[in-house]
């Protein structure tokens, strides 16, 4: 069964501060992985995106790694700020399938 | 705004009522996905419209949904006899390219909030 998995479920980190969060998944045939930044009340938003053949992948103070031997994935937020809190959204998708969407996890940055 | 968007952004309807959420993609992008977002859990994909083809209707759960896209641009997704576990985000999203859940990247508007006493 196509799955994805995202730890922590929430997390609560001082500004300033780094985190990582991570993400499983069973998702097979693999495409390719996004992570998707939620804020409240807002619909999701792709940060990065990974094929196969890629193992990090940066945009700002976001860096994604995908390990496609152990069908892990993180995103890893550096110098945290306060408009990180969001909710951050693991999506993988399968040749041919559609694509399946973690739980997320909820951030919370405070100061 | 070039982005999508979506109306209302919040319906308070009771139990047994239809009702009716709009989704306008951006302009051009042909493919559009609605998907349902509960407390807690991952987005649920519904139905997928692409250009004049068939829609993809596989993800819808049960009878009560349907969604229509006129002129390939604007959808409208009809919940009928609304039940208290209908109460959800409803998000809509589009994209550009023709691989429905390929390398394109989906582009969402803010949701629906559904309540349904």
């Amino acid at each position: 069964k196509n799955q994805v998995e995202q730890s922590p479920q929430s997390l609560i980190i001082l500004e300033g501060k780094n985190c990582t969060l991570q993400c499983n998944y069973t998702v097979s045939p693999f495409s390719n992985l996004r992570w998707y930044k939620q804020d409240t009340g807002r619909g999701p938003v792709s940060l990065t995106i990974m094929t196969f053949s890629e193992n990090t992948k940066s945009n700002g103070r976001y860096t994604a790694t995908l390990d496609a031997d152990t069908k892990q994935s993180s995103l890893h937020i550096t110098a945290s700020q306060l408009s990180d809190s969001a909710s951050y959204i693991c999506v993988v998708s399968a040749r041919g399938n559609k694509l399946v969407f973690g739980a997320g996890t909820i951030l919370r940055v405070k100061s | 705004g070039a982005g999508v968007s979506q109306s209302p952004s919040n319906k308070v309807t009771e139990k047994g009522k239809d009702v009716e959420l709009r989704c306008d993609p951006i302009s051009g992008h042909t493919a559009l996905y609605w998907y349902r977002q509960s407390l807690g859990q991952g987005l649920e994909f519904l139905i997928y419209f692409q250009g004049n083809s068939a829609p993809d209707k596989s993800g819808l759960p049960s009878d009560r949904f349907s969604a229509e896209r006129t002129g390939g641009s604007v959808s409208t997704l009809t919940i009928q006899r609304t039940q208290q576990e209908d109460s959800a985000v409803y998000l809509c999203a589009s994209s550009p390219g023709t691989n429905p859940f390929g390398d394109n990247e989906q582009f969402f508007g803010p949701g629906t909030r559904l309540t349904v006493l």
